[in-house]
């Protein structure tokens, strides 16, 4: 089975701070993305890579960044962290053309 | 950009019943996903349709994909408790290799 393995379940940071969100898969994917979660929205993508070191912006980058050093791990980083961050991320992995397997989410509060 | 419509938005079914959802779309579409998501936790894959007219069943979940590549239902047979959550539908098209689109999701509650 697809373990995709994300490093906090909950998080409370404050406003300002730099966040890091890590995620972790035992796949040999290629494929990362991260998503964002709320009520009545869906699941968003704010970013995804589908190499080492290579990147693309999904729907909503705005405000993070995301870096990929290893193949089984993909960052998401809140540069300076704001309360319409708060939220629940949710990381996802595949190879090219399949499903994305997901972990179990970090829930994020920023005060 | 592409969107996925999915109903219902919410249903609330007793203990035994049969439930079914749908999602429909003005795009085509090369592969279908059907994943569950429990409170608090991330989405589970249920069932992957890589084929127009494809029938597939996951023990009492069965899942079509439309025949005209825009569509794809979701039946859950004989529901239990444990059933409840919320299930989302997603495709691929067939420009991008990992792109996902999403449905907003059918929110299910079984009373039992």
């Amino acid at each position: 089975d697809v373990k995709v393995t994300q490093s906090s379940r909950y998080l409370v940071k404050r406003t300002g701070e730099k966040v890091f969100l890590e995620c972790v898969q035992d796949m040999d994917h290629e494929n990362m993305f991260w998503y964002r979660q709320d009520p009545g929205l869906g699941l968003r993508l704010i970013y995804f890579s589908y190499d080492v070191k290579m990147k693309e912006k999904g729907d909503i980058p705005e405000g993070y960044s995301v870096s990929r050093e290893k193949k089984e791990r993909f960052s998401l980083i809140l540069e300076s962290a704001s309360t319409n961050q708060t939220s629940m991320y949710l990381c996802a992995s595949s190879v090219v053309n399949q499903p994305q397997h997901f972990g179990d989410g970090t829930r994020l509060s920023i005060l | 950009g592409q969107q996925l419509n999915q109903s219902p938005q919410s249903m609330f079914i007793q203990e035994g019943e049969d439930v079914s959802m749908n999602c429909t779309s003005s795009s085509i579409f090369n592969t279908w996903l059907w994943y569950k998501q429990d409170p608090g936790e991330g989405p589970v894959l249920l069932i992957a349709l890589y084929k127009a007219g494809e029938l597939t069943s996951n023990g009492r979940l069965t899942a079509q994909f439309g025949i005209t590549r825009k569509d794809s239902f979701l039946n859950i047979s004989a529901s239990i408790p444990s059933d409840v959550g919320i299930y989302f539908c997603a495709g691929i098209s067939g420009g991008s290799n990992y792109k996902l689109t999403f449905g907003k999701g059918t929110l299910l509650t079984v009373n039992p």
